[in-house]
């Protein structure tokens, strides 16, 4: 099956420190991925839609000059939370589905990020 | 209103149980209908996934959809311990369906 892979897993740094997170589709073409925030005891919320060649859409109340999203390639989206403070730890998920179908997204594992 | 609605649980089953787990949505237009099983600290996996009206059986689990009433719900057969887990209920929504609003989950406790 589609395998959606994100990479760091873990990240612990110090307040005022980017943070970069890679979210690869690794078997088949993703033109829209999604990165999703969730906090302790809460659900997934949107924080935006990548678009593949295009800016990103982001929900509202997401800084869109906060957390950075680059779609370069159609296997690739990588999420930058510039200058994170403690306020940004969470837990931050992307998620894939292929290019032209309307089938299920898959998520990948999450990065668990714990700003000091 | 949240736009998905689910009871937070815990929902308590013994094992062997059929465990029933509910969604209510408030968006009439949605078409495409998601259940995700969610492990504490894990990220979400695809359970099922129901567009049309009507009962969908996947080995242990069956998606029932009622779109007139706007709800959705899950049943777990022969509930197991491995069973414990936050079941998030999801709709799809944008041009492709796959833009996802979850609902805040139901957390299901299976009791050997």
């Amino acid at each position: 099956g589609a395998v959606v892979s994100q990479h760091p897993s873990w990240v612990i740094c110090k307040s005022g420190t980017s943070v970069k997170i890679e979210c690869r589709s690794l078997d088949f073409q993703a033109t829209t991925m999604f990165w999703y925030r969730q906090f302790p005891k809460q659900s997934l919320m949107l924080m935006a839609t990548s678009n593949e060649g295009s800016k990103a859409t982001y929900e509202q109340g997401v800084e869109k000059d906060k957390f950075l999203i680059n779609h370069a390639s159609l296997t690739l989206s990588t999420l930058t939370v510039t200058s994170a403070h403690p306020e940004d730890s969470s837990f931050y998920i992307c998620s894939a589905s292929r290019a032209n179908s309307n089938q299920p997204q898959h998520f990948g594992d999450g990065t668990r990020l714990s700003i000091l | 209103q949240k736009e998905v609605e689910q009871n937070s649980g815990p929902l308590s089953v013994p094992e062997g149980a059929i465990a029933s787990l509910n969604c209510t949505y408030s968006d009439r237009g949605s078409q495409s209908f998601f259940w995700y099983r969610q492990y504490s600290g894990k990220s979400p996996e695809l359970i099922m996934f129901i567009y049309s009206n009507g009962d969908k059986e996947d080995g242990r689990f069956t998606a029932q959809l009622n779109k007139a009433s706007q709800y959705v719900s899950l049943l777990i057969r022969d509930s197991q311990p491995s069973d414990s887990a936050t079941y998030l209920c999801a709709l799809g929504s944008g041009a492709a369906g796959n833009k996802l609003t979850f609902g805040g989950g139901t957390r299901v406790l299976v009791k050997p």
